[in-house]
């Protein structure tokens, strides 16, 4: 089964919309963190925001939010007023405390291909 | 400029050879990570270091080796048993000791063509 599900594989939106880029997680672990990338056309990852399993509040960083939902193992990505440079992959990943098998690496999802239409 | 450099940016190999993939970082992060991405796929972990002359596979090791010398550096060989090695390879680096918290820093990727 996979750990990190993104639904959307591709997405259009107007510029200056809000986007809403969906993830489900699934672990058994009680302490977790989640990682939302962006990957431009150029490849490099670029890191946006973390929410912690045992933070109460939503993570926000600028224009990105996470609409965390622990009982339904959501993590879902908000952009606020988006932007033309916003087009790019984003990727949701996520580091368990334990069920990771002692790896310290982070397992991806998919990706979610966004392009902002002006 | 703190960071992560890969290099080369483009390599291209012929079936049976090994290659060498270089990855330096100047952020003193005792961890550093190589990842591989097919197209249209998520980042997979190949093998991570968390301390200098120790290493330990991830999900995909199969095929590849790698060296952790200096903690600078996390050189990834992809030697000819990896099967299938055209692909985007990623590393990158990060603090350890922070629990779940595990933000990496990226390098800007190399592109692996097998010919």
């Amino acid at each position: 089964a996979q750990k990190i599900t993104q639904t959307q594989p591709g997405m259009f939106v107007q510029e200056k919309e809000a986007v809403t880029l969906d993830c489900t997680y699934d672990t058994s672990d009680q302490s977790y963190g989640l990682f939302w990338y962006k990957q431009p056309s150029s490849g490099e990852m670029i890191f946006l925001i973390y929410q912690g399993s045992y933070d109460e509040q939503n993570a926000t960083e600028g224009r990105y939010s996470l609409n965390f939902q622990k009982a339904r193992k959501s993590a879902n990505l908000v952009i606020s007023a988006s932007q033309l440079g916003d087009s790019a992959m984003y990727f949701c990943a996520m580091r368990e405390e334990y069920s990771g098998g002692g790896a310290d690496g982070l397992t991806f999802g998919k990706g979610t291909h966004l392009i902002i239409q002006p | 400029d703190g960071g992560i450099t890969q290099s080369p940016k483009y390599l291209f190999r012929k079936e049976g050879q090994n290659v060498t993939l270089s990855c330096e970082q100047n952020l003193n992060h005792d961890a550093m990570y190589w990842y591989r991405q097919d197209p249209g796929q998520g980042l997979r972990l190949i093998y991570y270091s968390q301390i200098v002359n120790d290493f330990q596979k991830g999900d995909i090791a199969e095929g590849y080796s790698v060296s952790r010398e200096k903690k600078e550096s996390f050189p990834l060989t992809v030697t000819s048993a990896q099967k299938n090695p055209t692909a985007f390879y990623l590393c990158a680096s990060s603090i350890v000791g922070r629990g779940v918290y595990n933000e990496q820093f990226f390098g800007p990727g190399t592109r692996l063509t097998v010919l």
